[in-house]
């Protein structure tokens, strides 16, 4: 059973980058696209991006300029730099799976939160 | 983008009921519609791909149909554990968007 576990910090200053990874187990990261997803307190869920094993991406227009999604196979990992955050960046994020046959996420991290505050 | 709009954004069941979300699409999607259940406090649960394809291990009390723009989520017959809210989310193309939720709570 392919397991996934956020971990980074839970407070960030605004102006400054959000880093997070996600560490998966159960499963090798290889042959499969790995997804970032939030969802703002009380809020819906918003895709970040995602990356192929390779190392290839593709991010939300909407974030492009901020984000970047990065691939240790090595450590069967993948992580997640959101730049220049502000309070609006206050979420849960989420690390997924992703089928890329018909496009759904089908393993998910538990979250963690994430508050931009000074 | 592809905006994805759900209807009701929330509604009030009873054990026993048979319940339909519906969710529409700002543009054909072709049958690239996927649904999930969220509980409080816990990661989205996939249910349904391919529009009415059910995932493993997901019971056969859930159902989707639909294609082209209009799509629905059925749960024939409401147990406990079904009150969560449910997103639906296209994967015709990038950027992947998500509706805004539907709550299903106790009557």
């Amino acid at each position: 059973q392919v397991q996934l576990q956020e971990s980074g910090p839970g407070l960030v200053k605004p102006s400054e980058t959000l880093s997070l990874t996600c560490t998966i187990s159960g499963g090798s990261i290889s042959s499969y696209y790995w997804s970032w997803i939030r969802q703002p307190p009380g809020k819906g869920l918003d895709w970040i991006g995602y990356i192929y094993y390779t190392g290839s991406t593709d991010y939300n227009p909407s974030l492009k300029s901020r984000v970047t999604i990065s691939v240790d196979t090595s450590k069967n990992q993948f992580s997640l730099k959101l730049s220049s955050v502000t309070a609006a960046d206050t979420a849960v994020y989420y690390c997924a799976r992703f089928q890329s046959n018909w496009g759904y996420f089908d393993y998910w991290g538990q979250g963690t939160l994430v508050t931009v505050s000074s | 983008d592809i905006q994805m709009t759900q209807s009701p954004s929330s509604l009030s069941a009873s054990v026993g009921d048979r319940v339909t979300i519906t969710c529409r699409a700002s543009q054909t999607i072709s049958s690239y519609l996927n649904w999930y259940q969220q509980k409080p406090g816990k990661a989205p649960k996939f249910l349904i791909y391919a529009a009415s394809s059910l995932q493993s291990g997901v019971p056969s009390r859930f159902s989707g149909s639909g294609s082209g723009t209009d799509f629905t989520l059925t749960i024939s017959s409401l147990q406990p554990e079904d009150f969560a809210s449910y997103y639906c989310q296209q994967s015709y193309s990038t950027p992947r968007t998500f509706g805004q939720g539907t709550k299903v709570e106790i009557k």
